[in-house]
């Protein structure tokens, strides 16, 4: 079966600090890879998706990053974090043939905090 | 574009009451639409899903159909208990992207009171 890990769970860090953030997908191959934030008491936002090793689509222009150096590795980046990056940050994964839908499946989430 | 339109919450029920969490949604051409549902300190879970117009989700007592001709996809269930407290989304898949990515709605937090 497969499953999706991402970590750290939770993290506090200082403005200005740098950030990386790993979601690892186990079980599936070539998966299409989610980033998406949730603010404090808002909805989701994509920030990220990628269609295979290298392939990064981004959604808002921001100081995030995100790279996929390995078939089911996703990393999300920053230089220099601000307050505004404080959130719940959710990795997916779904079928790269989705076919005429695309369920997504989520990983628990790291609840990340800028001070 | 694509968007996605929740009522606001929360929406407090008392336990076995009927529910609805209405959804209606901005699409070019023919998405999917899902609901999610996040039990709290949780990542989101798929609950229900439909592919096409007249299709009807169900999973654990939730139900939802794809109406096209008014664009909504709203969730229902007959009974409520206390463990479906969660944050409940709506999303579509994204026909711009290959159906690839989803449009998420902003949540609807339902809370059942015992």
């Amino acid at each position: 079966s497969q499953t999706i890990h991402q970590w750290p769970a939770t993290l506090v860090q200082p403005v200005g600090s740098p950030l990386s953030l790993e979601c690892t997908v186990e079980g599936t191959s070539n998966p299409n890879l989610y980033w998406y934030r949730q603010a404090a008491g808002r909805g989701l936002q994509l920030l990220f998706y990628s269609v295979g090793i290298g392939q990064i689509s981004s959604e808002v222009p921001q100081n995030l990053s995100a790279s996929r150096p390995q078939d089911r590795q996703f990393i999300l980046s920053s230089k220099k974090l601000l307050l505004s990056d404080s959130g719940f940050y959710l990795c997916a994964w779904s079928v790269a043939a989705g076919g005429s839908y695309n369920e997504q499946f989520f990983g628990p989430g790291t609840r990340l905090t800028v001070l | 574009g694509n968007s996605v339109t929740q009522m606001e919450g929360p929406v407090t029920l008392s336990e076995e009451a009927f529910l609805t969490i209405n959804c209606t949604y901005t699409a070019t051409g023919y998405p999917s639409l899902f609901w999610y549902v996040q039990y709290p300190g949780e990542g989101l879970q798929l609950l229900l899903k439909a592919t096409k117009a007249d299709d009807k989700g169900s999973n654990k007592g939730f139900e939802a159909t794809y109406r096209k001709e008014t664009t909504s996809f709203h969730l229902e269930k007959g009974s409520v208990q206390v463990s479906d407290s969660a944050v409940y989304f709506c999303a579509l898949s994204r026909m711009d992207t290959g159906r690839r990515a989803l449009t998420f709605g902003s949540g609807t937090r339902l809370q059942v009171q015992p």
